[in-house]
């Protein structure tokens, strides 16, 4: 079965410009979720995705957005980029059935995306 | 509230030797979920190891093994046999059913393995 996929793996973009990233999980996966992570504040949760639907979101300005779609796939938005932006961003995704303690939010990650902000 | 300790920034092993990571977890939650990741210098976070809250063993994947004691709320790894590619930063994470959909994860432990 293959893996969490992201795309692009690498990105150099310049203040105020916005950014797309793309995430596509694991087959049967139904929930993804997007985290930022940097080496000063660790790693930080974007936010959550299940059946299209945003399930939960981290403490982040209105500048970040996601999406997903019917098949699973998700997306995360980045508008009017600041150098504090720059992080590498990662996607994961679980079965999510909706129990805790069972093993099914178990969450796969991708490779992640660098992002870069001059 | 939810909460995931790490108290160790890093950490050395001689090869083929065990090393325990330590972990500890806050939650009021009786429903919750415990993981350990490994991040090599890739970046890509590889999942080691689960543990359910009502699980009553613990959990165990080849040299991964995860020592639940839910009265203390710690949840350490321990890796035996350490191999060099061992060498890489380790994060404990959770997941309870008042932070919903979100996992939280601490701010992890570097581990160094000398050959």
């Amino acid at each position: 079965k293959a893996g969490v996929t992201q795309t692009p793996r690498y990105l150099i973009k310049t203040r105020g410009q916005q950014v797309t990233l793309s995430c596509s999980p694991i087959s049967g996966h139904r929930s993804v979720s997007w985290y930022q992570q940097t080496p000063g504040q660790g790693l930080q949760f974007l936010f959550e995705y299940f059946s299209e639907t945003q399930r939960n979101k981290g403490n982040f300005p209105g500048r970040f957005s996601g999406r997903q779609f019917s098949n699973s796939r998700s997306e995360m938005n980045v508008s009017t980029l600041e150098l504090g932006d720059s992080a590498l961003y990662l996607c994961a995704s679980s079965l999510s059935t909706g129990q805790i303690g069972v093993g099914t939010d178990t969450q796969y990650f991708g490779p992640g995306t660098r992002l870069t902000v001059l | 509230a939810q909460k995931i300790t790490q108290t160790q920034p890093g950490m050395f092993v001689q090869e083929k030797e065990a090393v325990t990571l330590d972990c500890t977890y806050d939650t009021s939650d009786q429903s919750y979920g415990l993981f350990w990741y490994k991040q090599p210098s890739s970046g890509e976070m590889i999942f080691l190891i689960y543990q359910g809250s009502y699980d009553e063993q613990n959990a165990t994947e080849g040299r991964y093994s995860l020592n639940f004691q839910k009265a203390r709320k710690s949840a350490n790894l321990v890796i035996s046999a350490s191999q060099l590619g061992d060498s890489a930063m380790y994060f404990c994470a959770m997941r309870d059913d008042t932070g919903g959909f979100k996992t939280i994860f601490g701010a992890g432990t570097r581990l160094f393995v000398k050959a």
